[in-house]
């Protein structure tokens, strides 16, 4: 079965540092990977996903995220944090074939202080 | 364009009785999924459908819970004999088909209904 794990509660960092949310997963197969943003009283808000090719994948709001396989891990990343990027961050995974359903981890929640 | 809708938005009941829930996908996505989301958690897998059929029920935890797509766009889940463990927040996602591994599509979530069962 699918699993992913979020290690980390609670991330916090100051503005203009860079940031690393991090996500490892466990499939039987070959993985699917997203990562979704969920802001206070709204819906989740798709960021990118790795579905084959370049092991760096970028996506909105300046995030990117880098695929190891060799350490089941799919980190979210970004060079500059902003206040405005404090939200609940999940990562998920989908294993290749017909199964259509996400798995996600538990989330981490993002603080940026000014 | 406009998003996955739901509605209602916040639906409180009694222990015991019967709730509908509503999703209006993204116009001509034709997969449709159910997530739950409790407190503290990510979502959780309940159903998804490909256009009117359910292709994977897998998630629905019991027979109370229920889910239909007549037409292949709105969808309805129906939960019987609600319980104080139904509270959470269900989410509806669509996405456009994917049939090859080039083509895996993102879903798209709605705001969510925050149920609460009292």
């Amino acid at each position: 079965a699918q699993s992913v794990a979020q290690p980390e509660d609670q991330v916090n960092v100051a503005e203009g540092n860079p940031l690393t949310v991090k996500c490892t997963y466990s499939v039987s197969g070959n993985p699917y990977l997203f990562w979704y943003v969920q802001y206070p009283n709204r819906g989740l808000q798709f960021l990118l996903k790795y579905i084959t090719g370049d092991n760096l994948v970028k996506g909105s709001y300046g995030f990117e995220a880098e695929f190891n396989k060799s350490q089941t891990s799919f980190h979210l990343k970004k060079p500059s944090a902003l206040v405005s990027d404090s939200a609940l961050y999940f990562c998920a995974v989908r294993e290749e074939g017909r199964f259509q359903k996400l798995v996600f981890g538990t989330g981490t929640r993002l603080l940026v202080s000014p | 364009g406009a998003g996955v809708s739901q509605t209602p938005s916040n639906k409180v009941t009694e222990k015991g009785k019967y709730v509908e829930l509503r999703c209006d996908p993204i116009s001509g996505h034709t997969a449709l999924y159910w997530y739950r989301q409790s407190l503290g958690q990510g979502p959780e897998f309940l159903i998804y459908f490909q256009g009117t059929g359910a292709a994977d029920d897998s998630g629905l935890p019991n027979d109370r819970f229920f889910a239909v797509r007549p037409e292949g766009s709105v969808s309805t889940l129906k939960i019987q004999r609600t319980e104080r463990g139904d509270s959470a927040v269900y989410l509806c996602a669509s996405s456009l088909k994917g049939m090859t591994s080039a083509k895996v599509n993102e879903q798209f979530f709605g705001p969510g209904t925050r149920l609460t069962v009292l």
